[in-house]
């Protein structure tokens, strides 16, 4: 069975361009949350998708934006990027929106 | 608010010696309650987590938590900690949704440095 998967590893950006994080999900979950997560810091929720719907969103603005598809994989955006930014963005999957969520290894982006 | 709170960031442990990590929460109800560790550079894995029940659940790599309502706690135990446990720990929480999802809530994380 494989497990979450992000991409890229890295990524390197300057203030105020966007940037588009990818996230694969666990087989046979159908619900996929992003957290924010700050040097230091716990991660911060986001949002959750849940069959190709937004679920549920966190404190964040609305440049941060999200898709999910058919096969549940997902992606993030995020527009006019800002310094503070700069962090480990982690997806994870859950069977359910109400089930115990399984963590990627993240993608660190860095605004420069 | 909901919030959960890890008083500690750092704790020094000897290789060998039993090992508690606090979490406390604050909810309008029995939240779901999660710990998870990160290795530097790396995702999180799940330790354990607690939903209703027995309020000692048992997690991967030896660890166990403890659920006491009355204190509204959910500490980490390990009777016996390896060097190899030195990590990030992060105690989590969110309430059952029916429908939408606030996702986790997390604490701010205890450091677990282990000693030779």
């Amino acid at each position: 069975e494989t497990g979450v998967t992000q991409s890229p590893t890295h990524l390197i950006k300057t203030r105020g361009q966007q940037v588009t994080l990818r996230c694969s999900s666990q087989s046979g979950h159908n619900t996929v949350s992003w957290y924010q997560q700050a040097l230091g810091q716990g991660p911060q929720f986001i949002f959750q998708y849940y069959r190709e719907e937004e679920n549920g969103r966190g404190n964040f603005p609305p440049r941060f934006s999200g898709l999910q598809f058919p096969n549940y994989s997902s992606e993030l955006n995020v527009n006019a990027l800002e310094l503070d930014d700069s962090a480990l963005y982690l997806c994870a999957s859950s069977r359910d929106p109400n089930n115990e969520q399984f963590f990627g290894p993240g993608t660190r982006l860095t605004v420069l | 608010a909901q919030s959960v709170t890890q008083p500690d960031i750092h704790i020094t442990v000897s290789e060998g010696a039993s090992l508690e990590l606090r979490c406390n929460y604050s909810y309008g109800a029995t939240p779901y309650l999660f710990w998870y560790v990160q290795s530097p550079g790396q995702g999180l894995q799940l330790l354990l987590k607690y939903f209703s029940g027995d309020t000692l659940v048992q997690g991967i790599k030896g660890f166990e938590a403890e659920f006491k309502r009355s204190q509204s706690s959910f500490n980490l135990r390990k009777p016996s900690v390896h060097w190899s446990d030195a990590a990030e720990y992060f105690c989590a929480g969110r309430l059952y949704s029916g429908g939408g999802a606030d996702g986790l809530t997390f604490g701010k994380g205890t450091h677990l440095i282990i000693q030779p």
